[in-house]
């Protein structure tokens, strides 16, 4: 079983859709959530970390389950601009910094379309 | 964006030929990271550094080597290029305390 299993997609919704997906991880050490955005064939950049209580950023919703052990992305009022794959990541911390592993789904592909 | 660099961005080589790949930051970043990227396995880590002369293996270090000699500069090598390392090769970087990553532009190595 990976440690980060993400639906491969792709999610093909039309514009202003609102659209989530999930993540799930396998260890329950997990301290830490990001969701990242890679455009294609570009790098992966930060699209928003992931809180316990769940955090909100612009059309943007992230949440924690602990005890399912899943992270979610909401994406309200979708824009073509939204397409890309987004991946999710989980850090597990070590007995010091240089030890903690940082784990990435294979990502989640999202297509708008007009 | 953060200050981190790639180069070559792409490369054609021969199989069994060594090939190194330089990434180069100016945040002054404690840690530093070489991944590859294959569709269906997503980003996995090769090895990474957290120092100068400070290295440790990934999850699929097998055939690359690695060195770091300034806090700026991390160099991956693959000793004699296989068509199976054929991939897009991230560099990452990450400041103490931090758990953030930022990831430079990439390169596109193919092994023919």
């Amino acid at each position: 079983r990976k440690e980060v299993e993400q639906d491969p997609g792709p999610f093909n919704v039309p514009e202003g859709a609102t659209v989530a997906f999930n993540c799930t991880y396998s260890n329950s050490a997990s301290q830490s959530f990001f969701w990242y955005r890679q455009d294609c064939r570009k790098e992966p950049k930060l699209l928003m970390s992931v809180y316990s209580s769940g955090n909100e950023d612009g059309r943007f919703t992230a949440q924690l389950n602990r005890a399912s052990q899943y992270i979610s992305l909401l994406i309200r009022d979708s824009k073509l601009s939204d397409s890309a794959t987004y991946l999710c990541v989980v850090n597990i911390p070590g007995l010091y910094s240089s030890a903690s592993k940082i784990i990435f789904g294979s990502g989640t592909r999202l297509s708008i379309r007009p | 964006d953060a200050g981190i660099t790639q180069s070559p961005r792409h490369k054609v080589t021969e199989t069994g030929t060594p090939v190194t790949l330089r990434c180069h930051q100016t945040e002054n970043h404690r840690y530093m990271y070489w991944y590859r990227q294959d569709p269906g396995h997503g980003l996995r880590l090769i090895h990474y550094s957290y120092g100068v002369k400070d290295t440790d293996k990934g999850e699929v270090s097998d055939g690359y080597s690695v060195s770091r000699s300034k806090t700026e500069d991390f160099l991956l090598t693959l000793e004699s290029a296989t068509s199976s390392q054929t991939s897009v090769y991230f560099c990452a970087i990450r400041g103490t305390g931090e758990e953030t990553q930022y990831f430079g532009p990439g390169t596109r190595l193919l092994v023919l």
